[in-house]
Formats: C-alpha cells, structure tokens, sequence
C-alpha cells in the first residue's frame, strides 16, 4: 500500500541550528511530493512541491527538499533555524494523476525551536 | 489567509448525532478535499469533489458523505456520531481536480463529539 513515513514525530532544536526532518514514502513510478507546514492554531500551509526536474527544491521562509529517487526520500533542510519555525510538518504524496488518485500525508513532525 | 472558509469554528454534541460542515472554497477553486485531522490517525484524505462531482475517495466511512453544490461550497455530512469522530476536519480547495495543483487549506472546525 502506499504510505508516506515520517520517522520525527518531536524534533527540538535551539535557534540557529540546522534542520532536517526525514520523509519517505512507497509510491512506484511517478511521485508528486510536498511538504506543508502547520503553525499553532492555524490551517496547512504549503512550504514547497516537487513534480519533476531539478530534485532540490525550495520553498518559502528558507525551506528547501532533496528528492532522491533511490533512496524514496524527500527530506526537508533549512540551514538555521529559527523560533517562529515552530510548527508541525507534513509531508505528502501523490501518485499519477492518471486516474484520481489521492494525496497522503505523513503523520508529522512537532517541531519546537528553543529561543 | 487561504481564501477558503470553513464553518462552524468549533462544534460540540453528542454520540449518535448528526452534523454538518460547510466549506466554502477559494473564489474560482473548482475542487474541493475534506481531510480529518486526529492525535492518533493524524492528517487523513476523506473525499474529493471537482465541480460537483465526486472525484477521488479515501478513508471515508459509510456513517459519513459529502456533496458539492453548484456553487462550489461543500459540505461534509457526519452521522451516528462515535467518541472517536472527534477530530479536527479540514477542507482544502484548488484550482483544478488536477493532484499537483496546490490545495489551499481552510481553518478548520473542530468537532467534539462527548
């Protein structure tokens, strides 16, 4: 079945550090990937998407992903973060197009920035 | 603000109930998605409508449907209510039923079910 995994469920970092936050998923053949970013009390929002070509992506706020095929990953860095990065992040996939196939999303990953 | 608009805020009631939730999609977002958000399930695809028709389906129950009225806005139909419905449910729309078009979400509602 296709899932997406995301192996951080609580990532804490101080300030300034840099970030990495795993993602893998199992589809086959063609992926359309993302990363979504959820503040405290507010709605999804979309950080970056990759479809095809270049595989580093980047997004808003300093965000950016590496999509490599071989490892089915699609990992989410930023250099150095910082407190208002706190949020819980989403990764998700979507298969072909070719026939209505359905986005799925990672369980997540709380991150907390300590000032 | 993502243009999309979701009500009720929050929605307290109880087991065996039935409720409504309405999603109004961004101005010309001709698909919509209901998702449902919970501390043990985590973020879950429950259906998706393009311009009234259902159009992709994922781990929606039977007690639950939804329809797209000829106006866009959508509304998720929740019936027979269980402790274990009480979630955060989210809508997201787009421009195209097409997947990798960017969804943009709602603020949600919040369903309590005691």
């Amino acid at each position: 079945a296709q899932s997406v995994s995301q192996h951080n469920h609580h990532v804490i970092l101080s300030e300034a550090a840099s970030l990495e936050l795993g993602c893998n998923y199992s589809y086959g053949g063609t992926v359309n990937l993302f990363w979504y970013v959820q503040y405290p009390g507010q709605h999804l929002q979309l950080l970056l998407k990759y479809f095809s070509g270049d595989p580093l992506v980047k997004g808003i706020k300093g965000f950016e992903a590496e999509f490599i095929k071989s490892k089915f990953s699609f990992n989410l860095r930023k250099p150095s973060v910082q407190w208002s990065d706190t949020a819980e992040y989403f990764c998700a996939a979507l298969g072909p197009e070719s026939s209505a196939s359905k986005i799925i999303f990672g369980s997540g990953t709380r991150l907390s920035i300590r000032p | 603000d993502s243009g999309v608009t979701q009500t009720p805020k929050h929605l307290i009631t109880a087991t065996g109930q039935r409720v409504t939730l309405r999603c109004s999609p961004r101005s010309g977002d001709l698909s919509v998605y209901w998702y449902q958000q919970s501390l043990d399930q985590g973020l879950q695809f429950l259906i998706q409508y393009y311009n009234g028709e259902e159009r992709a389906k994922g781990n929606i129950l039977e007690r639950f449907s939804a329809q797209q009225f000829p106006d866009l806005h959508s509304e998720l139909n929740l019936s027979s209510l269980e402790l274990g419905d009480s979630a955060l449910y989210f809508c997201a729309s787009s421009a195209s039923g097409i997947g990798h078009n960017e969804q943009f979400f709602g603020p949600g509602t919040r369903l309590t079910v005691l």
